[in-house]
């Protein structure tokens, strides 16, 4: 089956601590992406990325890195330098905009990080 | 005016009701816009693309008012399993990979 994975589901982490969120997907996609979203609130990106090894921050990069050395994958980390990490993580994988709009985003199922 | 804006709601209405929900956007060079439907806790998923002439999947119809800057959805013959959180995507940064997504209009269809 064709899609994007998100490892753990569920992830505790303790205050000072940097932890990793995974995303692979096999559906060939170029561009992946890194949504944050909070009870009650639309997603805000965190990170994006194109294609294999560039990326770009979004709206809300700060306290988070990301890589992207392989097409099929691109880890979200935390950092201890995220004050408020606790949140519902989505990835998500598009095919490259090919100049004539923008490809919907697919998404995986989500990580939930709370904070111990 | 904001990226993308939606009425939160919620919409509750009874099954078999026509529903139907508005999103205005704030960039008139935007050229691509969607619906995704997110469910309690879950992720989002795309329930249509919008295309400029309108377009309809079984009891889904999305329409776009470039001039007036919204997109809509329309839902005809309610169902229970309707009930969910509808995201408004628009690529206000024309140009680049970034989709912005509404807040959504949380809908709820009751027996």
């Amino acid at each position: 089956d064709g899609g994007i994975t998100q490892s753990p589901k569920y992830l505790f982490r303790k205050e000072g601590q940097n932890v990793t969120l995974s995303c692979e997907q096999n559906l060939n996609h170029d561009a992946m992406y890194w949504y944050r979203q909070d009870p009650g609130q639309g997603l805000r990106l965190i990170y994006y990325s194109q294609i294999v090894n560039d990326f770009q921050k979004g709206d809300i990069a700060e306290g988070y890195s990301v890589s992207r050395e392989k097409k099929e994958s691109f880890p979200l980390t935390v950092t201890s330098a995220q004050k408020n990490p606790t949140a519902f993580y989505l990835c998500a994988s598009s095919l490259n905009d090919r100049g004539v709009g923008n490809q919907p985003q697919h998404f995986g199922d989500g990580t939930r990080l709370s904070i111990l | 005016r904001k990226e993308v804006e939606q009425d939160p709601g919620p919409f509750n209405v009874p099954e078999g009701a026509t529903v139907a929900f508005n999103c205005t956007y704030s960039n008139s060079a935007s050229q691509s816009f969607f619906w995704y439907r997110q469910d309690c806790r879950k992720e989002p998923k795309l329930l249509m693309s919008v295309y400029s002439s309108g377009n309809e999947d079984g009891r889904f119809t999305a329409q776009l008012n470039r001039a007036s800057q919204y997109i809509s959805l329309l839902i005809r013959d309610s169902k229970l399993s309707d009930s969910a959180t509808y995201l408004c995507v628009v690529n206000i940064r024309a140009g680049s990979y970034q989709l912005t997504f509404g807040k959504g209009t949380k809908l709820s269809v009751i027996p």
